[in-house]
Parts: structure tokens; sequence; C-alpha cells
């Protein structure tokens, strides 16, 4: 069965400093990844996938993550963090079901605080 | 023109009571799924449909029913509520290669 590990609870970040959410998964074939971020009381909100090629991908916000299938890893990344980058940051696994779609499932979340 | 909306967004209600959250999207989606949330922000899957017809169910009590009268539509319902089942819950819908899109979440407190 597939499964996330996302080791870090609670992240603090000075704004303007770097910042890297880690990730690792456990699926037996290629993997589709996904990074998802929940601001207090709101939905998740898509901030980049990886599905095959590129093992770099860039996202929304700033954000861009990395594909380690070595290390089964794909670990968040912005160079420089806001205020407003304070949430709540998941990342998933994703598993082809036989009708087209994806089922999802979800690390433990690592919540990101920013300090001025 | 939200995406997926569902409602209530909040809900008290005591225990033993039945209740129903909606939820719809326009995205032109063909699978939806209700997500629980926990009080540690776990997300766990509960249910997913696609083209009306239930594809997953996950180890759910029986008292959760799911209904989806078109592919644009997934309700839940609650039938006797108990406390385990304060959370939050969210409705997303996808078609594959696109991640999924959430909808902004039902609070219910079971009192």
């Amino acid at each position: 069965a597939q499964s996330v590990t996302q080791p870090d609870i609670h992240i603090t970040v000075s704004e303007g400093a770097s910042l890297e959410l880690r990730c690792n998964y456990s699926y037996g074939a290629t993997p589709y990844l996904f990074w998802y971020v929940q601001s207090p009381g709101q939905g998740l909100q898509l901030l980049l996938k990886y599905f095959s090629g590129d093992t770099l991908v860039q996202g929304i916000k700033g954000f861009e993550a990395e594909f380690k299938r070595s290390q089964s890893s794909f670990n968040l990344r912005k160079p420089s963090v806001h205020w407003s980058d304070a949430a709540e940051y998941f990342c998933a696994v994703g598993e082809e079901s036989n009708f087209g779609n994806e089922k999802l499932t979800f690390g433990t979340g690592t919540r990101l605080t920013i300090i001025p | 023109d939200t995406a997926v909306s569902q409602t209530p967004k909040y809900l008290v209600t005591q225990m033993g009571n039945d209740k129903s959250i909606k939820c719809e999207q326009n995205l032109g989606h063909d699978t939806m799924y209700w997500y629980k949330q926990d009080s540690k922000k776990f997300l766990k899957i509960m249910f997913s449909y696609n083209n009306k017809e239930l594809i997953i169910n996950e180890t759910v009590p029986n008292r959760f029913s799911p209904k989806s009268p078109d592919k644009a539509h997934l309700n839940l319902h609650i039938n006797s509520l108990e406390l385990g089942d304060s959370a939050v819950y969210f409705c997303a819908s996808s078609t594959l290669g696109l991640g999924y899109t959430f909808g902004s979440g039902t609070r219910l407190t079971v009192v």
C-alpha cells in the first residue's frame, strides 16, 4: 500500500529565508506526487504535481519540488518565503485506479510558521 | 463561480441526530470524493464516486452513506451522529492528471 511520510511536524522560518519541506513516499510503481497547501479555515490548494518527465517541477506561488526516485523523496522548496506562506503543507501520493482517477494518500502535514 | 462548493460550512448538532452535507462541482470532472480531516489535520479518504458509481469505500461506519445523483453532485448523509464524528469533511473532484480540486470544507461539531 502506498504511504507518505512528512518527518517535520512544525517548521519555523524567518521571512525572506529559504525553505525546504521534506516528503518521503512508499509506492511500488512510478508515483503521482502532489503538494497541497491549506491556510487556516480553508480547503486544500494544489501547489504542484509530478506525473512523469522532468524531475524538477515548478508550481504556483514560487514553489518547486524535486522528485528523487533513489531517495523516494519529493521535497518542496522555496528560495525566499513570505509571511503569507504560513500554512499547513501536505504531500500526497496518488495511485491510479481502473477508473482513470487517482486515489490520494496524504502525509500528516507540516505546519509552517514565518517569523518577521 | 466556485469550482467545488460544499454546504453548510459549519454544522453543530447533538449526538444521535442525522445530518447531510452537500457538494457540487462545476469543473466537469468525472470523479468526486469525500475526505475526513481529524483534529490532528490528518486527511483520510472515505468515499469516491466515478460517474455516479461508487468506486472507493474505505472502512467507514455504515452510518455514513454517500449519494451521487449525477456526476456533478456528491452528498454525504450521516445517521446517529457520535462525538467522534466531529471533524472537517472535505469534498473534492478530479480528472486524471490534474490532481484534486477541494471544497472549502464543512466543520462538523457533535455535542
